[in-house]
């Protein structure tokens, strides 16, 4: 299976900041890498696919990028609701395997 | 907007088989797939397969042996069974449905703890 790698594994931000997390993949995938949001208690909410293409109704503050082994997830201006656990996804080889999750915390 | 609702026993016995239905409201179930995905306390995700709305399925090599996903389009409802389960089974079982272009995730149910004990 394809291992992925993300990096921090959680990070401390004031409303405001940019944030960026990265996440590797054990082989390249293309860019086949989605990214979702997760909230204690509440449904995941998928964020991006492709590496970089929008899911309907995600604001543009969320911004991914990278193709291959390597790619990040930028949130341009972190606000309250962003503060959560954040995941990759990667979907080109069977079966799809995840990251192990970064934490988003207030500082 | 669609929305998924995971329903199903909280506990089950071990070596018995953990029965679980996503129910699927504000969209249908024609003509997309559909997805288990788990995760253990404390732990990392796991892709458990898809169903597509036709009835054909893939699962995950590592439970493929245990797994048997179905649908119900009459309810708009879809299935996962996960026979002789073990208290590695324990998990935050989500249904979802897969994306148009791959198998990523666009909707996600909220999510059911399911624990293996006797």
């Amino acid at each position: 299976d394809v291992q992925m790698t993300q990096s921090p594994s959680s990070l401390s931000a004031s409303v405001g900041d940019r944030v960026t997390i990265t996440c590797r993949a054990s082989q390249g995938i293309r860019n086949y890498l989605a990214w979702f949001q997760q909230k204690p208690g509440k449904a995941p909410k998928s964020l991006i696919y492709a590496a970089y293409r929008l899911q309907s109704g995600v604001p543009p503050k969320f911004s991914g990028s990278g193709s291959g082994t390597d790619f990040t997830l930028t949130i341009s201006s972190l606000q309250p609701e962003d503060f959560a656990t954040y995941y990759c996804q990667q979907y080109d080889t069977y079966p799809p395997t995840f990251g192990q999750g970064t934490k988003v915390e207030i500082k | 907007q669609v929305q998924l609702q995971e329903s199903g026993p909280g506990l089950v016995k071990p070596s018995e088989t953990l029965s679980l239905t996503c129910s699927v409201y504000g969209g249908s179930i024609s003509p997309y797939y559909w997805s288990w995905i788990r995760q253990p306390p404390g732990k990392g995700l796991e892709w458990i397969g898809y169903i597509y709305y036709s009835g054909s399925t893939n699962y995950s090599p590592s439970l493929k042996s245990r797994v048997t996903m179905s649908l119900d389009t009459s309810k708009n409802q879809f299935s996962l069974k996960l026979s002789s389960v073990t208290a590695a089974d324990t998990a935050i079982y989500y249904c979802a449905r897969r994306g148009a272009y791959g198998d990523y995730v666009d909707y996600w149910g909220q999510g059911t703890l399911v624990t293996v004990s006797s």
